[in-house]
């Protein structure tokens, strides 16, 4: 079982619509979660991090991780064009190695 | 004032190569690390480097070899170019672990 399962898409959406996005990993020392978006022939950047079960708000991004379930979402209201990207799932096991471990990511398309 | 700045953004070269890619960051994080994306998106660390001290070495082959000259450069030598190479090399740095800022990528390309 690989540790990180993540639907790679494409999804594709009208404008305004709430999306959501998933994640399943299989190891439960993962402790740190967060959410990547990768533009087009761009580095992936950090848009929300959390330690935490429960949910995380941050403008029209929410993330929600379910450690019983291991499982996390990112919905993101009120869908805009420009966050049309990939949306990469990240785990990490502790905050001092470094070492993230990534799922395939999502290949999301906002359609005007 | 880019953050993570990689050189060069484009490489093509043929097998059998020796080939370096530069990585500097002016955050002021004391780690830094490679990434390798294939050609289906799939991100997986590499190497990382805590205050010029490899910390993170993962099941690499021997041909890829980090060189970390100072805290804001990290750069990676591949010696053997083959054709599985090729990819997108992501540079990245942190202040500690998780929350790390990437480089936009080189493109390596074997021909």
């Amino acid at each position: 079982q690989k540790e990180v399962e993540q639907d790679p898409g494409p999804l594709s959406v009208p404008e305004g619509a709430i999306v959501s996005l998933n994640c399943t990993y299989s190891n439960s020392a993962f402790q740190y979660f967060m959410w990547y978006r990768q533009y087009s022939r761009k580095g992936p950047e950090l848009l929300m991090y959390t330690y935490s079960s429960g949910n995380k708000e941050d403008g029209r991004f929410t993330a929600q991780v379910d450690k019983s379930s291991k499982y996390i979402s990112l919905f993101i209201r009120d869908s805009q064009p420009s966050d049309s990207a990939t949306y990469l799932c990240a785990w990490a096991v502790s905050s001092n190695t470094g070492k993230l471990i990534f799922g395939q990511g999502t290949t999301l398309q906002v359609k005007p | 004032d880019t953050a993570v700045s990689q050189t060069p953004k484009y490489l093509v070269t043929q097998m059998g190569n020796d080939k370096s890619i530069k990585c500097e960051q002016n955050l002021g994080h004391d780690t830094m690390y490679w990434y390798k994306q294939d050609s289906k998106k799939f991100l997986k660390i590499m190497f990382s480097y805590n205050n010029k001290e490899l910390i993170i070495n993962e099941t690499v082959p021997n041909r890829f070899s980090p060189k970390s000259p100072d805290k804001a450069h990290l750069n990676l030598h591949i010696n053997s170019l083959e054709l599985g190479d090729s990819a997108v090399y992501f540079c990245a740095s942190s202040r500690g672990g998780v929350a790390q800022h990437f480089g936009d990528g080189t493109r390596l390309s074997i021909l």
